[in-house]
């Protein structure tokens, strides 16, 4: 069964200080990984997405990471702020034989607060 | 539309009665989606159509949820006889043909409560 499990479940750390979060999936055969920011009472937000030949992409503060022999991703959020506050979703696409088709697997998320 | 675009956006029912949830994708998205989302919890998948390929209804948790969508525009989500259960946010997504690599964008969601 195709499983995504993120870790922490909870964080809480200071505004200007950096953090990382950690994704590790099973889903086969993979397609992509995406991380998502969702605030609360708000729909999902795409940060970025990788695919299996990247090993790593950056959108403003955040960075992804990709191992996908270990099957482990990591969001490194970079000199945190009060608006980072969120649960951030890891994302798996499994790669279906239609082609144009993929089927996604959420993790539950990591919830984020940064403080004063 | 700018965005994926859901109505209504608050909805309170009682038990035992019929809901239907509308989703409006961004133009041009083949690829739509429904997910649930119960306070606190993660996102689960119930239902994903692409293009004029059959719906992948493996995520409907019973009978009484049912989902519809006009060609490759507007899908309602219907819950019959609704139970507090189904108390949670409804949100549906849409993506470029549901390809590989393309952003997948998400609505604001329908909140469902059900007293």
């Amino acid at each position: 069964k195709n499983q995504v499990e993120q870790s922490p479940q909870s964080l809480i750390i200071l505004e200007g200080k950096n953090c990382t979060l950690q994704c590790n999936y099973t889903v086969s055969p993979f397609s992509n990984l995406r991380w998502y920011k969702q605030d609360t009472g708000r729909g999902p937000v795409s940060l970025t997405i990788m695919t299996f030949s990247e090993n790593t992409k950056s959108n403003g503060r955040y960075t992804a990471t990709l191992d996908a022999d270990t099957k482990q991703s990591s969001l490194h959020i970079t000199a945190s702020q009060l608006s980072d506050s969120a649960s951030y979703i890891c994302v798996v696409s499994e790669f279906l034989n239609t082609g144009t088709a993929s089927k996604l697997t959420f993790g539950t998320g990591t919830r984020l607060q940064v403080t004063l | 539309g700018a965005g994926v675009s859901q109505s209504p956006s608050n909805k309170v029912t009682e038990k035992g009665k019929d809901v239907e949830l509308r989703c409006d994708p961004i133009s041009g998205h083949t690829a739509l989606y429904w997910y649930r989302q119960r306070l606190g919890q993660g996102l689960e998948f119930l239902i994903y159509f692409q293009g004029n390929s059959a719906p992948d209804k493996s995520g409907l948790p019973s009978d009484r949820f049912s989902a519809e969508r006009t060609g490759e525009s507007v899908s309602t989500l219907t819950i019959q006889r609704t139970q507090q259960e189904d108390s949670a946010v409804y949100l549906c997504a849409s993506s470029f043909q549901g390809l590989s690599g393309n952003t997948i964008y998400f609505g604001e969601g329908s909140w469902l409560t059900v007293v």
